[in-house]
């Protein structure tokens, strides 16, 4: 089964609009949770990394929640972009820090 | 470059055969993990070196897998005996040091492999 789940799979927006994807993990216990952008043919970038002790941080139009308690992080995208199209991969790092737990990722797709 | 570049970025072989796929880290990144991506799927862990060792090669399938780094720089995935199920999409990613909290991950592009 695997550790880290996303929802929706795929989502269709109209550019401007603002989205909101979901992860529910059970890796416990974990160093971090990151979200990643993957741009179909490239390797995954960076949004944000959260500490289990964090429970929001942003980047630019990209806010990521955490409440580890239910084990549950949002990523939501606000004013999108025809370049925010693209997979979003919800990450979970082993207590180590070391190897990461990747979900399968919500596919997104913005049209104008 | 400044970022992960990998070599081949595609490769296409029969089954069988050998591959050898390349990771070139970021300068002074000391270390530097493995993945694999299924279509569809997200990237699952394959091997990570910190130095020219390998710290945890603990998501290596099978003894067909292996991967070295012997100068602490340049790593190679080495795949014996290929199957048409280890096509997949071949990512690296290094990162300053391992271990730490917020060690970013940087990505290569990936080789995209394709086992005939």
């Amino acid at each position: 089964k695997n550790q880290v789940e996303q929802s929706p799979q795929s989502l269709i927006i109209l550019e401007g609009k603002n989205c909101t994807l979901q992860c529910n993990y059970t890796v416990s216990p974990f160093s971090n949770l990151r979200w990643y952008k993957q741009d179909t043919g490239r390797g995954p970038v960076s949004l944000t990394i959260m500490t289990f002790s964090e429970n929001t941080k942003s980047n630019g139009r990209y806010t990521a929640t955490l409440d580890a308690d239910t084990k549950q992080s949002s990523l939501h995208i606000t004013a999108s972009q025809l370049s925010d199209s693209a997979s979003y991969i919800c990450v979970v790092s082993d207590p180590a820090g070391t190897a990461l737990i990747f979900g399968k990722g919500t596919t997104l797709s913005v049209s104008s | 470059g400044a970022g992960v570049s990998q070599t081949p970025s595609n490769k296409v072989t029969e089954k069988g055969k050998y591959v050898e796929l390349r990771c070139d880290p970021i300068s002074g990144h000391t270390a530097l993990y493995w993945y694999r991506q299924s279509l569809g799927q997200g990237p699952e862990f394959l091997i990570y070196f910190q130095g020219t060792g390998a710290a945890d090669d603990s998501g290596l399938p099978n003894d067909r897998f292996f991967a070295v780094r012997p100068e602490g720089s340049v790593s190679t995935l080495k795949i014996q005996r290929t199957e048409r199920g280890d096509s997949a999409v071949y990512l690296c990613a290094s990162s300053l040091k391992a271990g730490q909290n917020y060690n970013e991950q940087f990505f290569g592009p990936g080789t995209r492999l394709t086992v005939l």
